[in-house]
């Protein structure tokens, strides 16, 4: 069936370092694609979201890259540090924007080595 | 402190009972979402709600029911139908047509024995 997955359950930067997770999708019908951050025990946190109509979205420290011809998302996350250690979930939001299904994959954990 | 708030944060239950948790939000958010989460998985919606006294199922609804009867509230029942219910289990609200930058709550972790 059609899912969000990740590309790898763990990545391990060193701080300082600009880290990239990565995201593949199925669903090109798909018109918003999110990134949250998930720290241990506690509920996700909106980071950043690109509509399925642009290719790139800045944030504070972070990017986010849509390539709707590989069907794949990726967070960027410049100079990294300790405090972004955590899970980060892609999610995609499928059909009108006020339908409330945010399909989620499976998670990256990022590990920030000091 | 505008917030969405679950509890308890912990809940351990016997296997054959039914168990409510609770999901409260004082954002003025018109839609609110039920997710389950299993280790090492995504989340996985198990019920959603975008006005007062409605509400659709999700992809996992089954064993699971839901009330709105309230802007701000909008309980999870895990019935002794739900095969396998031990989870965390997280609650979201968002504005209704900004569903991309729902808020989570803390998520209460469910045991049953």
């Amino acid at each position: 069936g059609e899912s969000v997955g990740l590309h790898l359950p763990t990545l391990s930067v060193q701080e300082g370092d600009n880290s990239i997770i990565n995201c593949a999708y199925s669903n090109s019908a798909s018109d918003y694609f999110i990134w949250y951050k998930q720290e241990s025990g506690k509920g996700p946190q909106f980071i950043i979201d690109i509509r399925s109509n642009m290719d790139k979205r800045q944030g504070q420290r972070v990017t986010v890259l849509l390539n709707k011809t590989v069907k794949h998302l990726s967070l960027q996350i410049a100079a990294t540090q300790p405090g972004d250690s955590a899970v980060y979930l892609c999610a995609e939001n499928r059909g009108s924007s006020n339908t409330g299904k945010l399909i989620f994959g499976q998670g990256t954990t990022l590990q920030v080595k000091p | 402190d505008g917030g969405i708030t679950q509890s308890p944060k912990y809940l351990f239950r016997k296997e054959g009972q039914n168990v409510t948790l609770s999901c409260e939000q004082n954002l003025n958010h018109d839609a609110m979402y039920w997710y389950r989460q299993d280790p090492g998985q995504g989340l996985r919606l198990i019920y959603y709600s975008q006005i007062v006294n409605d509400f659709q199922k999700g992809d996992i609804a089954e064993g699971y029911s839901v009330s709105r009867e309230k802007k701000e509230s909008f309980p999870l029942t895990v019935t002794s139908a739900q095969k396998n219910p031990t989870a965390f289990y997280l609650c979201a609200s968002s504005m209704g047509d900004r569903v991309s930058e729902a808020f989570f709550g803390q998520g209460t972790r469910l045991t049953v024995v």
